[in-house]
């Protein structure tokens, strides 16, 4: 079964609003979560660490200010695109890892999102 | 800086043949792990199989194989009997010992011809 539920899977939303996606690690404790972005034909790409009871470790050249994320419990983060704009348009993946650093990570099913 | 390197971008077989995706990483390290993704059409992230760098066996799963030189830095991943659910996006994965993200390489897209 999953081991990793995100939500939504779809959403379309105007330019100026800000998005929600969750990111629900099933049956376990997940410390750490993290947050990817892949545009189309292209590989992911690591937004985020996502910790849980501390702040977000985010990779060089995103914005902390527009993209929020919040791992307030062991099994829920959240990513909130803030003030989300076009070129904000993509394809975010949430992950976890299940255990140790010998333990894949398992990923959400990904939410398309696009901004009008 | 720890690099996974795809340099088929595309890759295309006939079904019930079978077909090798190259793959190779540059990194210092001596542990580590590696691992293969599929994403089909779906576009969710599957797990196809993974390899720890302290094996020197090569990991298998039913029609799924890899090829680990780790001399060479390679980690090449056949698939046998090639299906027609096998059609994605193929990505090969590096893990150090210890961290905690992974290393994505570019991907490579995998058709199945009936």
């Amino acid at each position: 079964g999953a081991v990793v539920s995100q939500h939504p899977s779809w959403v379309i939303c105007k330019s100026g609003t800000s998005v929600k996606i969750e990111c629900r690690s099933l049956d376990f404790q997940a410390t750490t979560m993290f947050w990817y972005r892949q545009f189309p034909k292209q590989s992911l790409m690591l937004m985020a660490t996502s910790n849980e009871g501390s702040k977000a470790t985010y990779e060089q050249g995103v914005e902390k200010d527009k993209f929020l994320i919040n791992h307030a419990s062991l099994t829920l983060s959240t990513l909130t695109v803030t003030s989300a704009h076009p070129e904000d348009s993509s394809f975010y993946i949430c992950s976890v890892r299940t255990g140790g650093s010998n333990q894949p990570q398992h990923f959400g099913d990904g939410t398309r999102l696009s901004i009008l | 800086a720890q690099t996974v390197t795809q340099s088929q971008p595309e890759m295309s077989v006939q079904e019930a043949e079978t077909v090798t995706l190259s793959c190779t990483y540059d990194t210092s390290e001596s542990d580590y792990y590696l691992f293969w993704y599929k994403q089909p059409p779906s576009r969710q992230m599957i797990l196809v199989i993974r390899q720890e760098a302290y094996k020197q066996q090569n990991a298998t799963e039913n029609r799924f194989s890899v090829n680990f030189q780790k001399a060479a830095k390679s980690f090449s991943l056949k698939i046998s009997d090639s299906q027609l659910g096998d059609a994605a996006m193929y990505f090969c994965a590096y893990y150090p010992q210890g961290a905690q993200k992974l290393v994505f390489g570019q991907g490579t897209r995998l058709t199945i011809n009936p």
